[in-house]
């Protein structure tokens, strides 16, 4: 059975601080990938997503970037954390788009 | 682009009443409608969901009905109970993604 993967669980950084989060899905090839990022008592915000290696989609222009750097890995990152970087950051797979499913999450605070 | 509206924000029953939450969209491509249900401080996960050529599918006290004419579905709860308290997100099959909706907090009144 399929198995998605996030680390760290739980993250406090300081502003202007470097950020990576990782993500890794088992027991699947070749997924469609997302990051999400959810505010406190907020919506799902679709950060980033990927349909193939190397293949990024960027939904909002922020400090964040997103790499595939394999097949079943998805990593987030930020050169400088701000404020509002602070969220639960969850990471999702799907195949053809249907039927997403998240991973557990990593709650980010910046101070 | 695809965009879906979701009401209420928040809803609030007495333990064992029903629950409706609705979902209506602009896109008519879409042909997949999920429901997924986030417990706090939890990931979300899928509760149900409806492909466009049925109207209705019910699972136990959850049953979701779609109108491709009025671009409109719904989630449905009936007999309430505690545990149904969680924040409840519709979605619908965009280009390579999920469109989600802005997310109903349900809570339960014992």
């Amino acid at each position: 059975s399929q198995t998605i993967h996030q680390w760290p669980a739980t993250l406090v950084q300081p502003v202007g601080s470097p950020l990576s989060l990782e993500c890794t899905v088992e027991g699947t090839s070749n997924p469609n990938l997302y990051w999400y990022r959810q505010a406190a008592g907020r919506g799902l915000q679709l950060l980033f997503y990927s349909v193939g290696i190397g293949q990024i989609s960027s939904e909002v222009p922020q400090n964040l970037s997103a790499s595939r750097p394999q097949d079943r890995q998805f990593i987030l990152s930020s050169k400088k954390l701000l404020l509002s970087d602070s969220g639960f950051y969850l990471c999702a797979w799907s195949l053809s788009s249907v039927e997403q499913f998240f991973g557990p999450g990593t709650r980010l605070t910046v101070l | 682009g695809e965009n879906v509206e979701q009401h209420p924000s928040t809803l609030s029953v007495q333990e064992g009443d029903s629950a409706v939450i609705k979902c209506t969209y602009s896109d008519s491509a879409s042909n997949y409608f999920p429901w997924y249900k986030q417990e706090l401080g939890k990931r979300p996960q899928l509760i149900i969901d409806i492909r466009s050529n049925v109207g209705e599918k019910k699972d136990q006290r959850i049953a979701v009905t779609l109108n491709k004419t009025a671009k409109h579905f719904s989630l449905h709860i009936t007999e309430t109970q505690p545990e149904d308290s969680a924040v409840y997100f519709c979605a619908l099959q965009g280009a390579q993604k999920l469109v989600f909706g802005q997310g109903t907090r349900l809570t339960i009144n014992p």
